[in-house]
């Protein structure tokens, strides 16, 4: 069946790197964009990255933006997520997410809409000295 | 940066029906899609596209979205609907993925 399974979190020392990991599975994984969201405890979803089907379209939140970096490797059926520079704040659970294109009917140029279909269990990492 | 807003928190009674709002400016040119998360676990898409419901979703579940309000309506709640609910949308002008803060739903 679908699956992604995440993993690398930890605990890190504020300032320090960690590279997390998403494994796919039962489906074409160069076929679907991807995605990373956080959840710090106790707090909502935020979305992090997300990467197209190729890799040549990426973009990030404003919070991570120059500090992480996403990046997949088809023939691997993986999705990664490197964390540099890591702050307190960071401190959350990381989901990785199959997401979905789909366009807005109607519209001209195209508009494009993006959801999660399929989320990991997630990996914890935590940033504390 | 575009923003929605649900209220913190919504209460029903089992068998009666639950509205939970998403706000944002114009949100009805915008796709709204909706996810259910249990404690400890990963959220699950429950209306995608404003309307359109996952294979497995009861149709209990229902969504429509209009003006500045989208809105997820579960009828004839049950104890295990209970659950935190977070609307989304894609933001093409900034080129984000917008999450609203998310309503707890409590069956009482």
């Amino acid at each position: 069946q679908v699956q992604l399974v995440e993993s690398g979190g930890g605990l890190v020392k504020p300032g320090g790197s960690l590279r997390l990991s998403c494994a796919a599975s039962g489906f074409t994984f160069s076929d679907y964009y991807m995605s990373w969201i956080r959840q710090a405890p106790g707090k909502g979803l935020e979305w992090v990255s997300y990467i197209s089907s190729s890799g040549s379209t990426i973009y990030y939140a404003d919070s991570v933006k120059g500090r992480f970096t996403i990046s997949r490797d088809n023939a691997k059926n993986s999705l990664y997520l490197q964390m540099n520079s890591l702050r307190a704040e960071d401190t959350a659970v990381y989901y990785c997410a199959r997401t979905v294109r789909g366009r807005i009917t109607g519209t001209t140029p195209p508009h494009y809409y993006y959801y999660m279909d399929v989320w990991g269990k997630g990996t914890t990492v935590t940033v504390s000295s | 940066s575009y923003v929605l807003t649900q209220p913190p928190s919504v209460s029903v009674a089992p068998g009666q029906t639950a509205r939970i709002t998403c706000g944002g400016n114009n949100i009805g040119s915008k796709s709204v899609h909706w996810y259910q998360q249990k404690p400890g676990q990963a959220p699950v898409l429950v209306v995608y596209d404003d309307s359109d419901r996952p294979s497995g979703i009861p149709e209990r579940f229902s969504g429509s979205n209009s003006g500045n309000t989208a809105t997820l309506t579960i009828s004839r709640v049950e104890a295990g609907d209970e659950a935190d609910y977070y609307c989304q949308v894609w933001d093409s002008s900034s080129d984000y993925v917008v999450f609203g803060g998310g309503t707890k739903l409590t069956v009482l």
